[in-house]
């Protein structure tokens, strides 16, 4: 079963305007980690916000933040005031406690968002 | 700064050919990761490190194989390329596990992307 679902593949947003990206995970670990990553055109995958299983504020970081919503098992990604530079490839990723070694992260398919000016 | 660096960012290659991707970070990481990126399918992991001359099965470590003689360098081999392997190639490194092991992430390199022809 898919662990981290990703149901955008691509999004549009209008330059300056908040856009959501959904993230839905499944485990039944009760310590995990969810990781956002942005993918430009370029390739290389950088990391933007980090929330813990145990956090009780919703992480952020600048114009990032995470909707942490633990019952409903979702880590949707928030970006605020969109720019041009914002249009990349985004991934959802997961590290579970009990599997731990090694610290693997189990990735999304991704979601292509679009910034429009 | 941590640095994540692969030896190519494009490869062409013949069906048959025995294939190396070599990866090295300078951070001294304990984890190391190879993945490989797909339309539609995100990041799947191939093979991961945890120590030297360690390596464990990812998802789909069918086609490859790994080593890793020294601390900071991994590589990803081929023994026998074939056109389905034709992709992007993704190296990451992380810390090791332990304490607030969940929340480190990983730091990825370039990419490779291969042509198997």
């Amino acid at each position: 079963a898919q662990k981290i679902t990703q149901t955008q593949p691509g999004m549009f947003v209008q330059e300056k305007e908040a856009v959501t990206l959904d993230c839905t995970y499944d485990t039944s670990d009760q310590s995990y980690g969810l990781f956002w990553y942005k993918q430009p055109s370029s390739g290389e995958m950088i990391f933007l916000i980090y929330q813990g299983s145990y956090d009780e504020q919703n992480a952020t970081e600048g114009r990032y933040s995470l909707n942490f919503q633990k019952a409903r098992k979702s880590a949707n990604l928030v970006i605020s005031a969109s720019q041009l530079g914002d249009s990349a490839m985004y991934f959802c990723a997961m590290r579970e406690r009990e599997d731990n070694q090694g610290g693997k992260l189990i990735f999304g398919q991704g979601t292509e968002l679009s910034v429009k000016p | 700064d941590v640095k994540v660096t692969q030896s190519s960012r494009y490869l062409v290659k013949r069906t048959g050919e025995k294939v190396f991707l070599e990866c090295v970070q300078d951070m001294d990481h304990e984890n190391m990761f190879w993945y490989r990126q797909d339309p539609g399918l995100g990041l799947r992991l191939i093979y991961f490190s945890y120590d030297v001359k360690m390596k464990e099965k990812g998802d789909i470590p069918e086609g490859y194989s790994v080593s890793r003689e020294k601390k900071e360098r991994f590589s990803l081999i081929l023994e026998s390329a074939s056109t389905n392997q034709t992709s992007m190639y993704l190296c990451a490194s992380s810390p090791g596990t332990g304490g607030e092991s969940n929340s480190y992430e990983q730091y990825f390199g370039p990419g490779t992307r291969l042509t198997v022809t």
